[in-house]
């Protein structure tokens, strides 16, 4: 069974950068899927921040592109998110979870439980 | 406000169907991109619900169904049930914004 469990710091100070690591049981992260990171800030819907391939492929939502980035160590089958110069609008909780892609068309098949980010000082 | 577009809130009673929609553009769901459906319950991450428009993962009960036409969508809910009380919200891909999308979520109450 596909597990997914996001660890990193409950609180970061404002411009700081938040780090957050996902950790994968029961599937490879170099096999077909992407893998991703998706937010939900308080009381407030869903919005998808990166996906990436273990072959390099990467994608950014472009309202955050700037300040993210995602990468995959297949050697500890965990991937991790980098999302800088924070502010008090990033405060949410952080999901990763597994993309599954069929001609081009994401869903999101496996989710982490999640971690709530707050940022501030 | 997100491009795709559902009611904030939906109710039912216990056996009742409901239905909630998704409404997108043409640079979303009428671009041919598929939708793809998700529950939360309280406290809990989103389940994917349907994918591609109308296929229900393993071990989702058959009562959920989705559709599309158009540049709109639907999950169809049969049989409601005490436990469907939770948050739903649409997914699909807008080549203006070169971004997977969430629609803003409904609701559902069980009466």
């Amino acid at each position: 069974q596909v597990q997914l469990q996001e660890s990193g710091p409950g609180q970061v100070k404002p411009s700081e950068t938040l780090s957050l690591t996902c950790a994968v049981s029961g599937y490879s992260i170099s096999g077909s899927y992407y893998w991703g990171w998706i937010r939900q800030s308080p009381g407030k819907g869903l919005e998808w921040i990166a996906s990436s391939y273990h072959s390099g492929s990467t994608y950014y939502n472009p309202s955050l592109k700037s300040r993210v980035t995602i990468s995959l160590d297949t050697s500890t089958n965990q991937f991790s998110l980098k999302l800088t110069s924070v502010t008090a609008a990033d405060t949410a909780v952080y999901y990763c979870a597994r993309v599954r892609s069929s001609f081009g068309n994401w869903s999101f098949d496996y989710w982490g439980q999640g971690t709530l980010v707050t940022v501030s000082s | 406000q997100s491009v795709l577009t559902q009611p904030p809130s939906m109710s039912g009673a216990p056996g009742q169907r409901v239905t909630i929609s998704c409404t997108g553009n043409r640079s979303n769901i009428g671009a041919g991109y598929d939708v793809h459906w998700y529950q939360q319950l309280p406290g809990t991450a989103p389940k994917l619900l349907i994918y591609g428009n109308t296929n229900r993962p393993s071990g989702v009960p058959d009562r959920f169904s989705g559709s599309k036409s158009g540049t709109s969508a639907s999950l169809a809910i049969t049989g409601l049930q005490a436990g469907d009380e939770a948050d739903y919200y649409c997914q699909s891909y807008d080549s203006n914004l070169s971004a997977s999308v969430f629609g803003g979520g409904t609701k559902l109450t069980v009466l």
